[in-house]
C-alpha cells in the first residue's frame, strides 16, 4: 500500500462547477500537509498548506482530517485555468520523509 | 530574483556515462532537495540537504551523489548512468520542509 494515495482521475468537470478530491495517508506520525499543482510538462508549484483548522484561499479550500487520515481540496467556481494535476504532499519529520502523492488530474471543460 | 535554476533542461546519456545536474537558488533557503518524477509514481526524493555541508539520503539515493559546499548550489551527480535513471529530475529549495520552490526540471534519457 502506498503511503500517500490519490485518485488519479481524470476529473472532467464543466467551468463553474465545484470539484473536490481527497488524499489519504497511512503514517499517523505525518505532521505537515500541502497541495501543489503541476501543469503538463512543468514543475510543481505550491498551492496551499493544509492546517488542522482548515484554510481557504480564494476559491480553494483545504481541510485535514487527522482521525481518518486524509486531506481534501475543494475548488469552487472552477476556471479553465484550473486544469492541472494536483499533488498532495505529506511530511513525516520523525522519519525524515517527504512523500508526494501521484496526483489527481483535473480537466475543466468550457 | 531567479528562484531555482536547473541546468541542463534536456540530456541524453549513454549507459555508463556520468554527468552532473546543476542546481542553484538565490532565495537563501537552507533546505534543498533533488527529486525524480516517473509516470504514475509521483515525485520521489533522491537526496536532500538541510544546510551547507550537510546532506542526507532520500527514498531513492542509489546511483546518485550530492554535495552542498555553499547555501546556493546543490549539484546532483549520476555516477554511471543506467536506463532505469531515465526520468525527469527536479531540484527544489525551501525555508521549511514541504514548502518547496522547484526548478523547471531536467529531462534525462539514458540509452
Amino acid at each position: 500500500r502506498k503511503e500517500v494515495e490519490q485518485d488519479p482521475g481524470p476529473f472532467n468537470v464543466p467551468e463553474g462547477a465545484t470539484v473536490a478530491f481527497n488524499c489519504t495517508y497511512s503514517n499517523s506520525a505525518s505532521q505537515s500537509f500541502f497541495w501543489y499543482r503541476q501543469d503538463c510538462r512543468k514543475e510543481p508549484k505550491l498551492l496551499m498548506s493544509v492546517y488542522s483548522s482548515g484554510n481557504e484561499d480564494g476559491r480553494f479550500t483545504a481541510q485535514l482530517n487527522r482521525a481518518s487520515q486524509y486531506i481534501s481540496l475543494l475548488i469552487r467556481d472552477s476556471k479553465l485555468s484550473d486544469s492541472a494535476t494536483y499533488l498532495c504532499v505529506v511530511t513525516v519529520p520523525s522519519a525524515s520523509k517527504i512523500i508526494f502523492g501521484s496526483g489527481t488530474r483535473l480537466s475543466i471543460r468550457p | 530574483n531567479a528562484g531555482v535554476t536547473q541546468t541542463p533542461k534536456f540530456q541524453v546519456l549513454k549507459t555508463g556515462q556520468s554527468m552532473t545536474l546543476q542546481c542553484a537558488q538565490d532565495m537563501n533557503h537552507e533546505y534543498m532537495s533533488w527529486y525524480r518524477q516517473d509516470p504514475g509514481m509521483g515525485l520521489r526524493l533522491i537526496h536532500y540537504s538541510v544546510g551547507a555541508g550537510i546532506t542526507d539520503q532520500g527514498e531513492v539515493p542509489n546511483g546518485y551523489n550530492v554535495s552542498r559546499s555553499t547555501t546556493e548550489d546543490f549539484p546532483l551527480r549520476l555516477l554511471s548512468a543506467a536506463p532505469s535513471q531515465t526520468s525527469v529530475y527536479f531540484c527544489a529549495s525551501s525555508y521549511s520542509r514541504g514548502q518547496d520552490t522547484f526548478g523547471s526540471g531536467t529531462r534525462l534519457t539514458v540509452v
